[in-house]
C-alpha cells in the first residue's frame, strides 16, 4: 500500500514568511510524528499525534512552531515568522496504534534565506 | 532525559568488508533500541531491532548485538556492498510513553562502501 507522504517535497521561503507542511500518514495508522533534521544531525522530536488525545507538543522549538492533525489522518506543521535556523529537513512519520516502528515519508526540505 | 552518543561519525569500507556502528545510551529505562537506514533524498527506514530483553538478532547480513549492563549497542554489516551505503541511525527509546514510543536518535553515520 501506498506509504507516508509529504508536500512540498521542497519549500524555500523568505524570512519572517509562515510556511506550511504537510503529511499524509499511512492509512489506519493512529499515531502520527513530526522530526527535524538538520545538516549533519540526528532526528529531533517536534510533535506527536495519538488518535484523539491530546498531542505531545513537548519538542516544539518554539511557540512560532505548531501542528494539528485534522479528522485523525492528515496533519499539518505550522513555522510562523521563519528564521534562518528553522532551515532543515522536516520528517513525518506514523505507526499503527503508537506501536514501536516508526514508517516515514520522504521529508520537506525547507530552505529559509 | 536520554541522551545517545553514536561512533563513527563516517566509515568508509572496501566492499565485501564488515562495518561495525557503535551506540551508547544513558538511560538504563529505554527498553527499545531501532536502527534505520537513510538514503540520499529519502525518510529514514527500519531495517532491525532489539529490545532489551534479547541479547543479539540477526537478519541476513544485518545483526544488532545489546549490552544493557554497558549501556551499548552495535550494527554489523556483514559482506558489505555498495548499495549499503547510506546514513545509518541508532535511536533508543522507553516506552510506550504516552501510549507511544519516542526514540533519541543518534547523530547517524555516513556509510561508504567503494566498489
Amino acid at each position: 500500500g501506498a506509504g507516508v507522504s509529504q508536500s512540498p517535497s521542497n519549500k524555500v521561503t523568505e524570512k519572517g514568511k509562515d510556511v506550511e507542511l504537510r503529511c499524509d500518514p499511512i492509512s489506519g495508522h493512529t499515531a502520527l510524528y513530526w522530526y527535524r533534521q538538520s545538516l549533519g544531525q540526528g532526528l529531533e522530536f517536534l510533535i506527536y499525534f495519538q488518535g484523539n488525545s491530546a498531542p505531545d507538543k513537548s519538542g516544539l522549538p518554539s511557540d512560532r512552531f505548531s501542528a494539528e492533525r485534522t479528522g485523525g489522518s492528515v496533519s499539518t506543521l505550522t513555522i510562523q515568522r521563519t528564521q534562518q535556523e528553522d532551515s532543515a529537513v522536516y520528517l513525518c512519520a506514523s505507526s499503527r496504534d503508537g506501536g514501536e516502528t516508526q514508517y516515514f515519508g520522504p521529508g520537506t526540505r525547507l530552505l529559509v534565506l | 532525559g536520554e541522551n545517545v552518543e553514536q561512533h563513527p561519525s563516517t566509515l568508509s569500507v572496501q566492499e565485501g568488508d564488515s562495518a561495525v556502528i557503535k551506540c551508547t545510551y544513558s538511560d538504563s529505562a529505554s527498553n527499545y533500541f531501532p536502527w534505520y537506514k537513510q538514503e540520499l533524498g529519502k525518510g529514514p527506514q527500519l531495517i532491525i531491532d532489539i529490545r532489551s530483553n534479547v541479547g543479539e538478532k540477526k537478519d541476513q547480513r544485518i545483526a544488532v548485538t545489546l549490552n544493557k549492563t554497558a549501556k551499548h549497542f552495535s550494527l554489523h554489516i556483514t559482506e558489505t556492498q555498495p548499495e549499503d551505503s547510506a546514513v545509518y541511525f541508532c535511536a533508543a527509546s522507553m516506552g510506550p510513553r504516552g501510549g507511544s514510543y519516542i526514540p533519541t536518535f543518534g547523530r547517524g553515520t555516513s556509510l561508504i562502501v567503494h566498489p
